[in-house]
């Protein structure tokens, strides 16, 4: 069946790293764009940014002020998520979703999501 | 580009029907018919309710209804059943491949 299957929980020092992945599997993974949306705790969603991972392309949220990078290896379906200089409000529960892929403009599979906690 | 404005929480008793709002502006809501409603259970994915204002995916309840008016938009559940408490999260496309999320909108079955 189409799923996202995402890494385990992370729990990371302020300033590191952290990186989340995300294989796709039961579709074509380059035909539709991945994003990234994180929930802080007791918070809503927001939105990072996306991955066309045909092409490469990407284009994130200013919110992030450059410290997210997402990657692709389409060899493995798989989409990458890459955020830098964690400080404790990076703690989050961090969501691939598919894009447009039955229903227009909107979200239809999500992956079961990443807690990444940044704590020292 | 602020988040969508949602009511913090609204409430119903089951078999009543309950709306909630999702206000945006010109840029966002008002200029595109591409808004989308997520249900949210607690430790769970969200879930796609409601696709381009007022479409329904296959295997949603027709309890499940939206529109738009301007810069809000709207979720209607009718006939409120216990299994519908949960979180409910608008998303509008907000031109130039940037979307959008409201602040979510905890629902209360009574």
């Amino acid at each position: 069946q189409v799923q996202l299957v995402q890494s385990g929980a992370e729990v990371k020092k302020p300033g590191a790293s952290v990186k989340v992945s995300c294989k796709a599997s039961g579709y074509t993974f380059t035909s539709y764009t991945m994003h990234w949306v994180r929930q802080a705790p007791g918070q809503s969603l927001e939105w990072m940014g996306w991955i066309r991972p045909d092409s490469g392309n990407t284009q994130f949220s200013q919110n992030f002020h450059g410290r997210v990078t997402v990657t692709r290896d389409t060899s493995a379906s798989t989409a990458y998520m890459e955020l830098s200089s964690l400080r404790s409000e990076d703690t989050a529960v961090y969501y691939c979703a598919r894009y447009s892929g039955n229903y227009r403009d909107a979200f239809d599979i999500w992956g079961q999501g990443t807690m990444v906690t940044v704590s020292s | 580009q602020s988040a969508l404005t949602q009511p913090a929480s609204v409430s119903g008793s089951p078999g009543q029907s309950i709306t909630i709002s999702c206000t945006g502006t010109s840029s966002d809501v008002g200029s595109y018919n591409l808004v989308s409603w997520y249900q949210q259970h607690p430790g769970k994915a969200p879930k796609v309710m409601i696709y381009e204002v007022s479409k329904r995916p296959s295997g949603v309840s027709n309890r499940f209804s939206g529109s738009k008016s301007g810069n809000t938009a709207s979720l209607t559940i009718s006939g409120l059943q216990a299994e519908d408490e949960a979180d409910y999260y608008c998303c509008s496309y907000a031109g130039t491949n940037i979307v959008i999320f409201g602040g979510g909108t905890k629902l209360t079955v009574l």
